[in-house]
């Protein structure tokens, strides 16, 4: 079947830290992939995408790249801020099917700390 | 502004009385659909829509209705809402339909409680 592993958290970093979250994913066609970010008390927003191989997402200084000899879509950050304090969904959709349906990881929640 | 919109925000219910959770989107989106998520299992798709008239069940359909009868409206609809049915519950709509990379848009969220 279709999934995404994620690492799980919570992941406390310094601000400034460096920030890697893991994602790999197992899908029977040829998935686009997507990092989504949800803020306290908010709805999910899209954050990056990535739709064939070798395709790096970037946003706000977050960046994901394709990797599909290693089905991965890990998410990185150079230096994080308290801002980004938030829960991180990796997620995959599959072209040619029937739905939009996504298909989510269990999340990882980031507290950044000044 | 483009957005999904979600009432009520939270609800405390009792079980087996009927409740109704709406959502609107402003985006003339054909894709429509509802998730629910729970710690430890992420967001797990309820029932979606591809366009008016036109609903199938998602992953986790039991105990949840849903219809689709304007195209900007997908009301999810709890007949007899059990314990069990606690939980943290989203809205999105997305277009176009079976595009690569199609972005999802998705509410606020309502966070139910049955007891």
């Amino acid at each position: 079947g279709n999934s995404v592993t994620q690492m799980e958290g919570p992941v406390t970093l310094s601000e400034e830290a460096f920030l890697t979250i893991n994602c790999t994913y197992t899908a029977t066609g040829y998935p686009s992939l997507f990092w989504y970010v949800q803020y306290p008390g908010e709805g999910l927003q899209l954050l990056l995408k990535a739709t064939k191989a070798d395709d790096k997402g970037s946003n706000k200084g977050f960046e994901a790249t394709y990797r599909k000899e290693t089905t991965s879509f890990h998410l990185e950050k150079g230096s994080v801020q308290v801002s980004d304090s938030a829960v991180y969904f990796c997620a995959l959709s599959l072209y040619g099917g029937a739905t939009n349906k996504l298909i989510f990881g269990t999340g990882t929640l980031l507290a950044v700390q000044p | 502004e483009a957005q999904v919109t979600q009432n009520p925000r939270y609800l405390i219910t009792v079980t087996g009385k009927k409740l109704t959770v709406t959502c609107s989107q402003n985006m003339n989106h054909e894709y429509m659909s509802w998730y629910r998520q729970d710690p430890g299992l992420g967001l797990r798709q309820i029932y979606y829509s591809m366009n008016v008239e036109v609903t199938d069940k998602g992953d986790v359909p039991e105990g949840y209705k849903v219809s689709r009868k304007e195209k900007r409206n997908f009301p999810l609809i709890l007949e007899s809402p059990s314990p069990n049915q606690t939980s943290l519950y989203f809205c999105a709509s997305s277009s176009p339909l079976m595009h690569r990379g199609t972005e999802a848009f998705f509410g606020q969220g309502t966070r139910l409680t049955v007891v």
